[in-house]
């Protein structure tokens, strides 16, 4: 059984930093590109990057570019979100999620970790 | 950016009711469309990929078509277990996106 599991969420000021991670087990996990995706409190959905099986190839939303990086363990089938100069506008429920092969909707997803950007 | 529109924003229906969600690309994305349900509280969950295909364990009254610009997402007989809210999500091409949402709510 497929298992994506998110810690790392809290409560972070503006301008902070904060790392999530996402352990995934049941799968060959470096075998498949893995994404971020947030949701705002009673918003929907956003994509926010995605990184490759091999941690080669990473891509960003816009929104994000220059303050988060997507990197992954594949030692340790974990998947990190390291996010810099966190602003309100960041708080969401983020959740990680992983590709079925080669096709970028996502197959599985974990609970979701809660960031909360506030002074 | 592709912009993804779906409509109603919000549907109120009933047990036994045939639902259907439109979901708009601002451009063609082929068939590279997939639909989710989220459930408050919980992680979305994928119901079709590629326009129509169901995903294993999914129940067959909800279907999927279309192609190019225009999809729906169809609930051929509403069940209990469905009132929940359905994105769509485009991935012809990064950035990936989704559609606002349509919340479905028990008339």
């Amino acid at each position: 059984e497929v298992q994506l599991v998110e810690s790392g969420g809290g409560l972070v000021q503006p301008g902070g930093s904060l790392r999530l991670s996402c352990a995934a087990s049941g799968f060959t996990f470096s075998s498949y590109a893995m994404s971020w995706v947030r949701q705002a409190p009673g918003k929907g959905l956003e994509w926010v990057s995605v990184i490759s099986g091999s941690g080669g190839s990473t891509y960003y939303a816009d929104s994000v570019k220059g303050r988060f990086t997507v990197s992954r363990d594949n030692s340790k089938n974990t998947l990190y979100l390291q996010m810099h100069s966190l602003r309100a506008d960041d708080t969401a429920v983020y959740y990680c999620a992983n590709f079925r092969g080669s096709s970028e909707y996502f197959q599985h997803w974990g609970q979701g970790t809660l960031v909360t950007v506030s002074s | 950016d592709i912009q993804m529109t779906q409509s109603p924003s919000t549907l109120s229906a009933s047990v036994r009711d045939r639902v259907t969600i439109t979901c708009r690309a601002s451009q063609s994305i082929s068939s590279w469309l997939a639909w989710y349900q989220q459930k408050p509280g919980k992680a979305p969950k994928l119901l079709i990929y590629k326009a129509s295909s169901l995903e294993s364990g999914v129940p067959s009254r909800f279907s999927g078509s279309g192609s190019g610009t225009e999809f729906t997402l169809t609930i051929s007989s509403l069940q209990p277990d469905d009132f929940a809210t359905y994105y769509c999500q485009q991935y012809n091409s990064y950035p990936l996106t989704f559609g606002g949402g349509t919340k479905v709510e028990i008339k």
